[in-house]
């Protein structure tokens, strides 16, 4: 079964727009990740968030964790054409062996 | 710098054949490797996942198998492949575990005819 759900799984935004994904999940973490997939390739990680933080930045990307909720945001800013790419986010399970992937949000942005 | 190589990008197989796809990692010794599945449009399912050279853990039953022969390769293997085995597989790895980034190869699209 997945540990994490994001929502929606298909955004469509204008460039320029912000685009906004969310990721819940179901057991306690250490941390999350999230991950990016353009069509047809690997995953590529994007940016992990610990437990003990709230929100993190990297460039136009900022990721947020409520634990309380058990829900974690990904925000892209002034989106391009080439942000267009499928977004997981990703859990450990509490051995640390096993990272389990959401099905994942399908970005398109249209220039 | 460390970097994964996976093989062959596309393959085309009959059902009941063969199947082996190879995959290594360079520029880092000891790492966890993983083998995964991912259907059209979805997220991915965790097949396999190595700790060390000969230590494999099955996450599903299945009609493949992994093995581990070098500390950097990683092989997912078929003795007779099915329909259902279709599908887009990706090698990833990670230096140790639990707050670790995986990092992942280019995938191989695997179609069973």
């Amino acid at each position: 079964s997945q540990q994490g759900e994001e929502d929606p799984q298909a955004l469509s935004i204008q460039e320029g727009e912000n685009a906004t994904m969310n990721c819940s999940y179901k057991t306690s973490i250490n941390n999350l990740q999230w991950y990016r997939q353009n069509s047809g390739r690997g995953l590529v990680h994007l940016i992990l968030i610990r437990s003990n933080e709230r929100e993190k930045h990297s460039g136009r990307l900022r990721v947020t964790l409520d634990t309380s909720k058990k829900s974690s945001s990904l925000l892209i800013t002034a989106s391009r054409a080439a942000d267009t790419a499928s977004y997981f986010c990703a859990t450990y399970n509490n051995a640390g062996n096993m990272l389990t992937f959401g099905g994942g949000t399908r970005l398109m942005v249209k220039p | 710098s460390q970097t994964i190589h996976q093989w062959p990008a596309t393959l085309v197989q009959p059902v009941g054949s063969p199947l082996s796809l190879e995959c290594t990692v360079e520029g880092t010794s000891n790492p966890n490797l993983y083998w995964y599945r991912q259907a059209a449009g979805r997220g991915l399912q965790l097949l396999f996942y190595s700790v060390g050279i000969g230590q494999i853990s099955s996450e599903v039953p299945q009609n493949l198998s992994a093995s581990r022969p070098q500390d950097r390769q990683f092989i997912l293997s078929s003795k007779k492949l099915l329909l259902s085995d279709s599908g887009f597989y990706l090698c990833a790895w990670s230096q140790g575990q639990g707050d670790q980034p995986q990092h992942f190869g280019d995938g191989t699209r695997l179609s069973i005819l």
